[in-house]
């Protein structure tokens, strides 16, 4: 089934440690975004990919970094967690990052993070 | 400042019923609205993309409205079911900085008692 997937579903991990979150797309899609989602807020955007090769910081990108080998994957590191960190991360892409009524975004099902 | 508030927080109604969402948002400049909708533990679905031009999209149950003028919009459930249980998320988008920026709203959690 085509879609994206996220890994690992869930996480607990000590402040300080350095922890990637994986996430891949079969639909080869250009854009790629990373969102967190904290109770009581929308959506954030943290980094995003308009296509293999570049990134661009998004809404929150402070203690976080990506990276775009390739069209398929955009895995999303912490560096040195927080526990600010903790929240739901969601990976999701697009067919492109066009100005386009018809440029829907498919969302990971998201990975849990808790910081201790 | 760009900013989408949805209205109410959360919402009980009984299976069959219908019920209407709202979402009021300050973004400009305006490209599209997108309602979402995301089941407990998902992410989110898309279920309606409207432009500047259009005022109502339909997919199935679901209707939404925009009012580009008053900044408005609104999503219609018809005949509620039990599988309507969820967050249902409005979402503003701005083409600016070379992406396309979403504005998120924070929801409206909805739970369908039989």
């Amino acid at each position: 089934i085509a879609g994206i997937t996220q890994a690992p579903t869930s996480q607990i991990l000590a402040a300080g440690r350095r922890m990637t979150l994986r996430c891949t797309q079969d639909m080869r899609h250009n854009a790629m975004y990373w969102y967190r989602q904290d109770l009581g807020l929308g959506l954030r955007l943290i980094h995003y990919s308009n296509t293999a090769g570049t990134t661009g910081k998004g809404e929150v990108p402070d203690g976080y970094s990506v990276s775009r080998a390739n069209t398929d994957d955009f895995p999303l590191t912490l560096a040195s967690a927080v526990p600010s960190q903790t929240s739901v991360y969601f990976c999701a892409s697009s067919r492109d990052s066009g100005d386009s009524g018809a440029n829907v975004l498919t969302f990971g099902a998201g990975s849990r993070l808790t910081v201790l | 400042k760009n900013q989408v508030e949805q209205s109410p927080q959360s919402l009980i109604i009984l299976e069959g019923k219908n019920c209407t969402l709202q979402c009021n948002y300050t973004v400009s400049p305006f490209s599209n609205l997108r309602w979402y909708k995301q089941d407990t533990g998902r992410g989110p679905v898309s279920l309606t993309i409207m432009t500047f031009s259009e005022n109502t999209k339909s997919n199935g149950r679901y209707t939404a409205t925009l009012d580009a003028d008053t900044k408005q919009s609104s999503l219609h459930i018809t005949a509620s079911q039990l599988s309507d249980s969820a967050s249902y998320i409005c979402v503003v988008s701005v083409f600016s900085g070379g992406y396309n920026k979403l504005i998120f709203g924070a929801g409206t959690r909805l739970a369908v008692h039989p």
